[in-house]
């Protein structure tokens, strides 16, 4: 049973770019979450997808969106890139109201 | 709002001892959720234990067990006979039961086993 899986696992990116980082989630799960990790900080709460909508959001400009896909795979897009985005992207899977399996993450560089 | 508080940046234990690893917490909510994870360097989170706020026993997982005083709104973790492996960061997070499940983390403590 294939648990958490993210892509790519590093990526090297200029300011003011775009990019799209992608997660599939756990056999079963229909919940995506999204968290932002800085260096030597917790994970901060991006957003969260349930049934192809945006369920809830935290504190992220709108430059961060995202989309979930019928089979509940999910994408985090992000717009106009600054060097404050570098961080690992954390995708975490669950059927709702339950227990967050999270993938290894996406390192993003922004420079 | 809901706030994690991790106040031990680093710790170290020797091999084979015990270590307690502080978290505290702040919520008006009544029903909550609180977690451990462990993070290796290759930046997994990996759930370890979790203990809900209406539990009355104190959760435990092999050698995690969480040690809650809710009035105190405290959720240490105590790792048992450490092993190499435990050395990783830990995050302590909260989620509350009511809307959306997000967590809330704290900043985290680095744990060195010492052979």
């Amino acid at each position: 049973d294939a648990g958490v899986t993210q892509s790519p696992t590093h990526l090297i990116k200029t300011r003011g770019q775009q990019v799209t980082l992608r997660c599939s989630p756990k056999s079963g799960h229909d919940t995506v979450s999204w968290y932002q990790q800085a260096l030597g900080q917790g994970p901060q709460f991006i957003f969260q997808y349930y049934e192809e909508e945006e369920r809830q959001r935290g504190n992220f400009p709108d430059r961060f969106s995202g989309h979930q896909f019928p089979n509940y795979s999910s994408e985090l897009n992000v717009n106009a890139l600054l060097l404050g985005d570098s961080a690992l992207y954390l995708c975490a899977s669950s059927l709702e109201g339950y227990e967050q399996y999270f993938g290894p993450g996406t390192r993003l560089t922004v420079t | 709002a809901q706030k994690i508080t991790q106040t031990q940046p680093g710790m170290f234990v020797q091999e084979k001892e015990a270590v307690t690893l502080d978290c505290t917490y702040d919520t008006s909510d009544q029903s909550y959720g609180l977690f451990w994870y462990k993070q290796p360097s290759s930046g997994e989170m990996i759930f370890l234990i979790y203990q809900g706020s209406y539990d009355e026993q104190n959760a435990t997982e092999g050698r995690y067990s969480l040690n809650f005083q809710k009035a105190r709104k405290s959720a240490n973790l105590v790792i048992s006979a450490s092993q190499l492996g435990d050395s990783a960061m830990y995050f302590c997070a909260m989620r509350l039961q009511t809307g959306a499940n997000n967590l809330f983390f704290g900043t985290g403590t680095r744990l060195t086993v010492i052979p």
